[in-house]
């Protein structure tokens, strides 16, 4: 398994503002995952991040608003730019696991993110 | 397209059993299982490839019927432990690209 930190772990920010949130992994990984998950809603993807390369945007999802930087193989961060209140929610990160079982996924813990 | 999970809640008395269902329109060559505590992150409980064999957490296990494209997650003899959110996250192809496209999600109270 993988142990995943996220910072920070919350934040209230006010609009048009950009927050960058951080994601350390204890291992070497190659693919990385960011999520955003609305209080009691499902995960909804949005990019797939491997370390070399550009990341993989979802639809809906754009480079400008969410630049993604994967500088090495145990790190990532992503930025929410110029914030509305539309982008308040939990963003993840999952690293895919390198266990006995295929490609499983790892959670982050989460950042809880509040626009005002 | 998004995996359909059925039921969308389930209230259980602890020992209890209960079935959890997760279908794709789309051939499916994997689905994974988790579990979301509220306030926490998706754990990994386990993961159904085509082909392979019927798959066991603890007393929690589940199939995947390839004819219908649908996963089945079993709780059995359920515990107050099992109280969660399950998600299923469903994979069409074993490329490179190995996204999860995820179910809505069932939540699941067991109760004393």
């Amino acid at each position: 398994s993988a142990v995943i930190s996220q910072k920070p772990s919350r934040d209230i920010c006010q609009r048009g503002t950009s927050l960058t949130i951080q994601c350390q992994v204890d291992s070497q990984v190659t693919m990385m995952f960011w999520y955003r998950q609305q209080p009691g809603q499902s995960l909804t993807l949005i990019a797939t991040a491997n370390q070399g390369s550009e990341a993989t945007y979802e639809s809906g999802f754009v480079i400008d608003k969410f630049p993604i930087s994967r500088p090495n193989l145990t790190f990532s961060t992503l930025t929410v730019s110029n914030m509305s209140p539309e982008d308040s929610s939990i963003y993840l990160c999952s690293v895919e696991g390198t266990g006995r079982t295929y490609n499983e996924q790892f959670f982050g813990p989460g950042t809880r993110l509040t626009v005002l | 397209q998004q995996p359909v999970q059925s039921p969308q809640a389930v209230i259980l008395r602890e020992g209890e059993d209960a079935v959890i269902n997760c279908s794709s329109s789309k051939a499916l060559y994997s689905v994974h299982w988790y579990r979301q505590k509220h306030g926490e992150a998706p754990v990994f409980l386990m993961i159904l490839l085509k082909g392979g064999e019927q798959m066991r957490h603890e007393k929690i296990s589940a199939s995947f019927n390839e004819k219908k494209q649908q996963s089945s997650l079993y709780l059995t003899a359920s515990q107050l432990s099992y109280s969660g959110t399950y998600f299923c996250g469903t994979e069409w192809d074993a490329g490179n690209n190995r996204k999860l496209i995820w179910g809505l999600g069932t939540s699941l109270a067991v109760n004393p």
